[in-house]
């Protein structure tokens, strides 16, 4: 099956740093990627869609200039998170549809725990 | 606006018996219907989805749902429960209205499946 991957799989941070999240399709071409956050026990929250080569579109809430997002490639999204603060402690997801159908399953990375001190 | 219930927390039975993990969702359009399943410290892995066709879908696993239109649900079911499939279970909803979008989440139902 299609595998997208993360990196990296967990980080620790001080507070006021910045982050990067990288997110790899393996073996497929996506257009469009999706990020997620998931606290404790909880659902996973959309936060952005990753768009090749245009800009992201983020969701209501989410600040786009603290959560940086960046489609450089059709197999490459990346999540920074800028200045970050306790409250963004958190497990970042990433996902992607395979062969553009975005009505198709999509495939899930294994997530970013990210611990800001 | 597009919505998925999962009205139970967690459910619990022992193995061997049939489980049930229930779903229901809004959607302005005709739904596109997804199950994940999530163990600790992994990603989503995909379970099985239903588009259009028959209403009984099979999945990995040995798991099935059943699309019911009037009830607007979609329960994950499985005849005989492993202790191995105890972990959170999502389902997921995708307006086909809403081309383009990311999938909507319910809160997740934790599974445990005791021996």
């Amino acid at each position: 099956g299609a595998v997208v991957s993360q990196h990296p799989s967990r980080v620790i941070c001080k507070s006021g740093t910045s982050v990067k999240i990288e997110c790899r399709s393996l073996d497929f071409q996506a257009t469009t990627m999706f990020w997620y956050r998931q606290f404790p026990k909880q659902s996973l929250m959309l936060m952005a869609t990753s768009n090749e080569g245009s800009k992201a579109t983020y969701e209501q809430g989410v600040e786009k200039d603290k959560f940086l997002i960046n489609h450089a490639s059709l197999t490459l999204s990346t999540l920074t998170v800028t200045s970050a603060h306790p409250e963004d402690s958190s497990f970042y997801i990433c996902s992607a549809p395979r062969g553009g159908d975005l009505y198709n399953e999509q495939f899930f990375g294994p997530g970013t725990r990210l611990t800001v001190l | 606006a597009q919505s998925v219930a999962q009205p139970e927390d967690q459910v619990n039975v022992a193995e061997g018996n049939p489980l049930t993990v229930k779903c229901t969702y809004s959607v302005s359009g005709n739904p596109y219907l997804f199950w994940y399943v999530q163990y600790p410290n992994r990603g989503l892995q995909f379970l099985l989805k239903y588009i259009t066709g028959d209403n009984l879908v099979k999945g990995s696993y040995g798991f099935e749902a059943e699309f019911n239109k009037s009830q607007t649900s979609f329960h994950l079911k499985k005849p005989s429960a492993l202790v191995s499939d105890s972990a959170l279970y999502f389902c997921a909803v995708r307006d086909d209205n809403q081309a383009g979008t990311a999938l909507i989440f319910g809160k997740g139902t934790t599974l445990s499946v005791s021996s």
